[in-house]
């Protein structure tokens, strides 16, 4: 079985602070991770991904996460957080064992950054 | 470049009705998935084709239920005699293989509203 908690349902931060926000997951086996960026009325934008090698990934709009497997964590950041950040972010996994293609989402995280 | 389309954006049905919800990937695609996510949750999961094979149907929630892909590109939800909890939006997302570290696309999702 898999899953995903996202343990706070929101952030706030101010412009210019940085932001994290958190995911930690739970796989039988090794973990593909994925963020979400969702915006009001639309569908789901990828962010970025891991899947193996460097536990840092960089992805799109500034924002990175870092794979810790000792913690089981695959926190969101970015140094600098802008007004248009505000979004609803969603953590995904797949577990690398028997290669699922069925992700399981965390119930997401509302980014708000304040002006 | 086009992405993932959905139609209608927004649907009211009254209780009992029948609905189609349709979905049109990115052209080549050939993993589909849908998702339904309801108000102040992630997505979960419902099914899935690769190419027009409808692989996995594990997450639809009843019998009422059914998805089709007959030639490998678009896709129809169909809910038969809906009821209030089958209000939700369901999203749909494509994605160029069939690997488990494929990025998925969404689509815009289509709102259903069940009186």
């Amino acid at each position: 079985a898999q899953s995903v908690a996202q343990p706070e349902d929101q952030v706030n931060v101010a412009e210019g602070n940085p932001l994290t926000v958190k995911c930690t997951y739970s796989v039988s086996g090794n973990p593909y991770l994925f963020w979400y960026v969702q915006y009001p009325n639309r569908g789901l934008q990828f962010l970025l991904k891991y899947i193996t090698g460097d536990n840092l990934v960089k992805g799109s709009y500034g924002f990175e996460a870092e794979f810790n497997k000792s913690q089981t964590s695959f926190h969101l950041k970015k140094p600098s957080a802008l007004v248009s950040d505000s979004a609803l972010y969603f953590c995904a996994v797949r577990d690398r064992t028997g290669g699922s293609y069925i992700p399981t989402f965390g119930r997401g995280t509302s980014l708000i950054v304040h002006p | 470049g086009a992405g993932v389309s959905q139609s209608p954006r927004y649907k009211v049905a009254k209780r009992g009705q029948d609905v189609a919800l349709r979905c049109d990937p990115i052209s080549g695609h050939v993993s589909l998935f849908w998702y339904q996510q309801a108000l102040g949750q992630g997505p979960e999961f419902l099914t899935y084709f690769q190419n027009e094979a409808q692989l996995d149907k594990s997450g639809l929630p009843s019998d009422r239920f059914f998805a089709e892909r007959p030639e490998g590109s678009v896709s129809t939800l169909k809910i038969q005699r809906t009821q209030q909890e089958d209000s939700a939006v369901y999203l749909c997302a494509s994605s160029l293989a069939v690997g488990s570290t494929d990025t998925q696309y969404f689509g815009p999702g289509t709102r259903l509203t069940v009186l």
